[in-house]
């Protein structure tokens, strides 16, 4: 199976809030990361979060970490039609300066 | 952050044939990353490139099908040879920047189709 996991696929209404989750497996990642992907486009950061942290927020954006359980969340406030886009999740394994992606969750939002 | 300039955007190659896929970043890098995101699929590392020394291959890639080039600390060029159908996906670059942004810094991507 893969090292990182996400549900394919998640449907919010305009307004309400998304929450797209991710785990992951090496204990040893440093630092995790969210990124978006519109159709056609290449990947833009969001946001990320170093593996001793429980929680970050930037504005809309909020992530949190439970280490314990090897478990990342992006939550999405307000959700606008411009944050239909595919989601991935990515960890950086430790020294290795190389990333790890999820499969990725696609995010429609729907008047 | 770093800004990369991936070119071309996209390209339609008869199979048998090659393409090189260039990457220009704006500013001096140590390590770059070639990705391939096959469709509807998430992205896979293939390569890392330092300057100066061999490209470091990920399992499943090798350097005869994936040949990269990385002669100085802003550039960096992975050529896809003999291209079959299975060889369509996006092609992307990256570089880590240890700046107060973090992260890791993609191209726009390469859209590859073999006919």
């Amino acid at each position: 199976g893969e090292d990182v996991e996400q549900s394919l696929f998640l449907s919010v209404r305009e307004g309400d809030s998304s929450v797209i989750n991710c785990t992951y497996t090496d204990s040893s990642s440093t630092y995790l990361y969210w990124y978006k992907q519109e159709p056609g486009a290449g990947l833009q950061l969001l946001t990320y979060i170093f593996s001793n942290m429980d929680m970050k927020q930037d504005q809309r954006l909020t992530v949190l970490l439970n280490k314990k359980d090897k478990h990342l969340s992006l939550r999405i406030a307000d959700t606008q039609t411009g944050d239909s886009a595919i989601y991935f999740c990515a960890e950086e394994r430790g020294g290795y300066n190389k990333l790890i992606f999820g499969a990725g969750t696609r995010l429609a939002v729907h008047p | 952050s770093a800004v990369i300039s991936q070119k071309p955007s996209r390209d339609i190659c008869q199979r048998g044939t090659s393409l090189t896929i260039q990457c220009q970043v704006d500013s001096q890098v140590t390590m770059m990353f070639w990705y391939r995101q096959q469709p509807g699929q998430s992205l896979t590392l293939i390569a890392t490139a330092n300057q100066g020394s061999e490209a470091t291959y990920e399992s499943g890639f090798v350097i005869d099908k994936f040949p990269i080039s990385r002669p100085n600390l802003t550039f960096s060029t992975l050529t896809v040879s003999n291209l079959s159908p299975e060889d369509s996906s996006i092609y992307l670059c990256s570089t880590n920047t240890r700046t107060s942004n973090y992260g890791y810094t993609f191209g726009s991507g390469t859209r590859l189709t073999v006919v």
